[in-house]
């Protein structure tokens, strides 16, 4: 069965540093990876999704990587803003059983102090 | 522009009592679904659809009802077999279910309390 684990679950940064968010799934088995922001009461939105075959996407100030073979992916923020606060989301599709639904971590909530 | 809209944003239910939650999407996209969120768990897919007229349960599908009569509409209904409705729900829409490179659009969700 798969499952998906984010740590820290909070973390705390001043305005300007880089930072990395951890995501590690245990079945090597994916389709894709997709990192999600959320806003404090508000949906999702997409950041970046990495196929299986992919090791990286960048977008802008963000750089996502994905290793399926130790079933693991970090988040990358450079530079970072107050901006950046929110909670951030990783969710895999996995092979196994039903690859109609994504298997979703818990997240890492994030704030940025100026 | 494009989107997803849910509607409303907060939603009070009384004892015994069906409520419907709207989600209407502009995105031309095949596939809608339906999550839950609470504190401290993941997102769990209550109910997904791949094309109108059809609809498959997700984890925890007990308690709700859908329907998918256009493609640019998937209600949900919270009926009164769900003892423990109060969550943050999301829609979300892709161009279909297939897994390859297929990001999945939010809403901004409902927030279901009872009274």
């Amino acid at each position: 069965k798969q499952e998906v684990t984010q740590i820290p679950a909070a973390l705390s940064v001043p305005e300007g540093e880089n930072l990395v968010l951890n995501c590690s799934f245990t079945d090597s088995a994916i389709y894709n990876l997709q990192w999600f922001r959320q806003d404090p009461g508000k949906g999702l939105t997409s950041l970046l999704l990495i196929q299986s075959s992919q090791r990286e996407q960048t977008s802008g100030r963000l750089n996502a990587s994905l290793d399926k073979s130790s079933g693991r992916s970090t988040l990358y923020i450079a530079a970072s803003q107050p901006g950046d606060s929110a909670t951030y989301l990783c969710a895999v599709r996995s092979y196994a059983g039903n690859n109609r639904k994504l298997i979703w971590g818990l997240g890492t909530s994030l704030a940025v102090n100026p | 522009d494009g989107g997803i809209t849910q509607s409303p944003k907060y939603l009070f239910r009384k004892e015994g009592q069906n409520v419907t939650l709207s989600c209407e999407q502009n995105l031309n996209h095949d596939a809608m679904y339906w999550y839950r969120q609470d504190p401290g768990q993941g997102l769990r897919l209550i109910y997904y659809s791949q094309i109108v007229n059809d609809f498959q349960k997700g984890d925890i599908a007990e308690g709700y009802s859908v329907s998918r009569e256009k493609k640019e509409s998937f209600p949900l209904t919270v009926t009164s077999a769900q003892k423990n409705p109060t969550a943050f729900y999301l829609c979300a829409s892709s161009i279909d279910v297939g897994p390859d490179n297929q990001p999945q659009h939010f809403g901004d969700g409902t927030r279901l309390s009872i009274l």
